[in-house]
């Protein structure tokens, strides 16, 4: 199985910059996905790491290490639309097991003016 | 083009009824998954179906709970003498190929409350 584990809830104000930490603890580790959340709305694909380093896409960037089981999201210049739950979702190596991903409970993001 | 379809976006029904919750995929998409969600949890996965391979039914939390997929994309899962505590949001998602790179897009989900 696998545990993953991420703050419940992150405050920052406009402007500045987030790090969301995810931990994780696998029998068996193929990659790392973001997804941001909106209440009641859809998850959304942010991210995917599945080597080691830092993979940047405009505000938003995702770091991965492998060997130390631990990804971030970095969430730069924030605007208060960045109001969301952000999911981390690991996907484990077995080839039969590749459809089971599985999602840490989330973070709460909440930008304030 | 069009996202990934849910139907109904509620339903409320009695404790001991069964109810069908339906997900029309993104077109072309060959893998299809059911997660649910309760509030404050993370999103529990519960099938995915992968081409005309067999699903993975191993989230399914009890015999009470199936899910189909015809012809390769329409997917129901139903839910038999439904409880209180299926009460939840039930998310459908798709994937454009197999394995762990393909992002899941999911649809708005439907919100079912068991009274």
């Amino acid at each position: 199985g696998q545990n993953i584990d991420q703050p419940t809830e992150m405050t920052a104000t406009e402007g500045a910059i987030v790090q969301i930490n995810c931990t994780y603890q696998t029998s068996g580790f193929n990659g790392l996905f973001w997804y941001q959340q909106h209440a009641g709305e859809a998850p959304t694909f942010l991210s995917y790491n599945v080597l080691d380093g830092l993979e940047e896409k405009g505000r938003f960037s995702s770091f991965l290490s492998r060997s130390k089981g631990y990804s971030y999201l970095l969430l730069k210049e924030l605007q208060m639309k960045d109001s969301a739950s952000y999911l981390c979702a690991v996907t484990p190596r077995k080839a039969d097991s590749w459809g089971k991903f599985q999602f840490g409970a989330g973070t709460q993001v909440v930008v304030t003016p | 083009g069009a996202g990934v379809s849910q139907s109904p976006s509620n339903k409320v029904t009695e404790k001991g009824k069964d109810v069908e919750l339906r997900c029309d995929p993104i077109s072309g998409h060959t893998a299809l998954y059911w997660y649910r969600q309760s509030l404050g949890q993370g999103l529990e996965f519960l099938i995915y179906f992968q081409g005309n391979s067999a699903p993975d039914k191993s989230g399914l939390p009890s015999d009470r709970f199936s899910a189909e997929r015809t012809g390769g994309s329409v997917s129901t899962l139903t839910i038999q003498r439904t409880q209180q505590e299926d009460s939840a949001v039930y998310l459908c998602a798709s994937s454009s190929g197999w394995g762990a790179d393909s992002p899941l897009h999911f649809g708005n989900g439907t919100r079912l409350t068991v009274t």
